[in-house]
């Protein structure tokens, strides 16, 4: 079975701190994800990587940086967290063959809370 | 670009009735087109998805959509609705570039009353 795993369900930090959120694939998917997901504006996507080593910025890149050392680990990187990066954080994976149809998996998201 | 509208932030129902749960998109290229399920305090997981094959697909638990490039929609249907199809759904589209990316609708949050 298909699994996606993020290091943390909860977590809370306060401003300023740098905040690591990582995410496991066991499926050998070459692509991988960072969502936040906000209520009313749906995911939105933070970064992507479809490669070790090679990123590329989503629709909302401040404030974050990634970091894909081996191909089954993405982690997503709060320089410094501020409030308004309390969010749900969602983490994805899918394969590069089939292209645009293949579906995301989803890891169960950290919902992380900057005080 | 590719974008995504889910007319209903919210749909209410009672259990045993039908669920609709309207989408439409737009985009430049032949999409492919998922829906996602989201329980509560859970990730997301595929119901459906349509990739140019039959415009009827069938999903997971009952649900279909139907996908009509005259309308551009892909609404989503179940013909009796179960109070375990309490969650919120969001309509996807495959993004124009070649690196696999979605593009998410602003979901919609089904509820069934007894």
């Amino acid at each position: 079975d298909v699994k996606v795993t993020q290091s943390s369900r909860y977590l809370v930090k306060r401003t300023g701190e740098k905040v690591f959120l990582e995410c496991v694939q066991d499926m050998d998917h070459e692509n991988m994800f960072w969502y936040r997901q906000d209520p009313g504006l749906g995911l939105r996507l933070i970064y992507f990587s479809y490669d070790v080593k090679m990123k590329e910025k989503g629709d909302i890149p401040e404030g974050y940086s990634v970091s894909r050392e081996k191909k089954e680990r993405f982690s997503l990187i709060l320089e410094s967290a501020s409030t308004n990066q309390t969010s749900m954080y969602l983490c994805a994976s899918s394969l590069i063959a089939g292209g645009r149809h293949n579906e995301q998996f989803f890891g169960p998201g950290t919902r992380l809370t900057v005080l | 670009a590719q974008s995504v509208t889910q007319l209903d932030s919210h749909v209410s129902v009672s259990e045993g009735t039908p669920v609709l749960l309207r989408c439409n998109y737009s985009s430049s290229y032949s999409p492919s087109l998922f829906w996602y399920v989201q329980h509560p305090n859970k990730g997301l997981q595929l119901l459906l998805k349509y990739t140019s094959a039959a415009t009827l697909v069938k999903g997971i638990n009952g649900f279909e959509a139907e996908f009509k490039k005259s309308e551009t929609s892909f609404h989503l249907t179940k013909p009796s609705a179960h109070m375990s199809d309490a969650a919120e759904y969001f309509c996807v589209v495959s993004g124009d570039t070649g690196f696999q990316k979605l593009v998410f609708g602003t979901g919609t949050r089904l509820l069934v009353s007894p």
